[in-house]
């Protein structure tokens, strides 16, 4: 069974970083690529960014690029988004999700971790 | 940048009715759309891929269609179990991936 466990959240100021780390479990993680998404208080679901399995390829939604950096460590099976200068708006729930091999919508989906911005 | 666009927003319906949820593409997405389901405080789960492929799990009275820049979701006969917000989701190019803005089923 596919688990993804996400930490790191937490109540941060403005312009202050956080890292974020996702535990998978129960598939081969190094075949699949993984993303990140977002939910703010009462919002919508926000794509942030996709890494490849092996990390040969990142992508990222226009809101964090230059902020956020996507990582993983497939020794360790585990995803990792580096959040810097952040800001209110940034606050959300924040999800780590796997896709599937090719074009692929976000087939499992973790818990997610809180992130708060405020000060 | 691919825009998606859900309608309604919001969505009255009592059990046992006919529903269907649209969402337009900006642009083509060929069939490359998905359709997620989440309930409150819960985590969203995918429905539908490739516009009308049904997840494994996923109750038959839910069906999408489309192509191109036009899709909708239709749930058959709603069930207790459905109120919940719909998102449709663009997966066109290896680059961006779009939600939509929400489709929130709630109880007439």
């Amino acid at each position: 069974e596919v688990q993804l466990v996400e930490s790191g959240g937490g109540l941060v100021q403005p312009g202050e970083s956080l890292r974020l780390s996702c535990a998978a479990s129960g598939f081969t993680f190094s075949s699949y690529s993984m993303t990140w998404v977002r939910q703010a208080p009462g919002k919508g679901l926000e794509w942030i960014s996709v890494i490849t399995g092996g990390s040969k390829s990142t992508y990222y939604a226009d809101s964090v690029k230059g902020r956020f950096t996507i990582s993983r460590d497939n020794s360790r099976n585990t995803l990792f988004l580096q959040m810097n200068s952040l800001r209110a708006e940034d606050t959300a729930l924040y999800y780590c999700a796997k896709l599937r091999p090719g074009n692929s919508p976000f087939d499992c989906w973790g818990q997610g971790t809180l992130v708060t911005v405020s000060s | 940048d691919i825009q998606m666009t859900q309608s309604p927003s919001t969505l009255s319906a009592s059990v046992g009715d006919r529903v269907t949820i649209t969402c337009r593409a900006s642009q083509s997405i060929s069939s490359w759309l998905a359709w997620y389901q989440q309930k409150p405080g819960k985590t969203p789960s995918l429905l539908i891929s490739k516009a009308s492929t049904l997840e494994s799990g996923v109750p038959s009275r839910f069906s999408g269609s489309g192509s191109g820049t036009e899709f909708s979701l239709t749930i058959s006969s709603l069930q207790p179990d459905d109120f919940a917000t719909y998102y449709c989701q663009q997966y066109n190019s290896y680059s961006t991936w779009t939600f939509g803005q929400g489709t929130k089923v709630e109880i007439k």
